[in-house]
């Protein structure tokens, strides 16, 4: 079956340091991926998505590459702020032929400091 | 945007009651929407998917009459948490794709059930 890991946190950076999250996934066909964001309080948002190898997406400068020969989508964003601090969940769908199921990774909080 | 709504956000019950949570697509027909359930400091557990109009898909592990789900219209689906007990205490997120859309998902804020 489908499964996605990514990188436990919680991760705690400092005010425009760079932000790294790994994400890797194990699918039968050829999925799309996605990062979705959760900020306190709030549901989850996409935030950046890639539908198939090689592409790039990026969102707000977070920015994330879907490698097929690594199976991963590393997440990215060069100079974190405060507001980024959230929870972030990679995630991958085989797409309308699966009905969009969405199978998630277990999510990496992030907390940005002043 | 496409806007996804549940409510309530929180509700606390005692045990043996049921729960009703509703999830409404506000600005566009869902023709399908997922139910997900979160555990603290855990990813999000898909439990059943339903399409308007006819039964809902449990995962599997899921007890369909435990948690009953109903898509009787394009902008509404419900699920019951029928006789809870504690262990049914959780987030419950709901998301929906609309009708010729790209598939991308919209999610509710989610529902905080305690069961006392």
């Amino acid at each position: 079956g489908n499964s996605v890991t990514q990188m436990e946190g919680p991760v705690t950076l400092s005010e425009e340091a760079f932000l790294t999250i790994n994400c890797t996934y194990t699918a039968t066909g050829y999925p799309s991926l996605f990062w979705y964001v959760q900020y306190p309080g709030e549901g989850l948002q996409l935030l950046l998505k890639a539908t198939k190898a090689d592409d790039k997406g990026s969102n707000k400068g977070f920015e994330a590459t879907y490698r097929k020969e690594t199976t991963s989508f590393h997440l990215e964003k060069g100079s974190v702020q405060v507001s980024d601090s959230a929870v972030y969940f990679c995630a991958l769908s085989e797409g309308k032929a699966a009905g969009n199921k969405l199978t998630f990774g277990g999510g990496t909080r992030v907390l940005v400091k002043p | 945007g496409a806007v996804v709504s549940q409510h309530p956000s929180r509700v606390i019950c005692k045990s043996g009651t049921s729960v009703k949570i509703e999830c409404r697509s506000l600005d566009f027909q869902a023709t399908t929407m997922f139910w997900y359930r979160q555990f603290p400091k855990k990813s999000l557990m898909l439990m059943a998917t339903s399409n308007e109009g006819s039964k809902a898909t449990y995962e599997q592990g899921v007890e369909k009459d435990k948690f009953l789900i109903n898509h009787a219209s394009l902008t509404l689906s419900t699920l019951t948490v029928t006789s809870a007990h504690p262990e049914d205490s959780s987030f419950y997120i709901c998301s929906a794709s609309y009708r010729g859309g790209t598939g991308e998902l919209f999610f509710g804020e989610g529902s905080r059930l305690t069961v006392l």
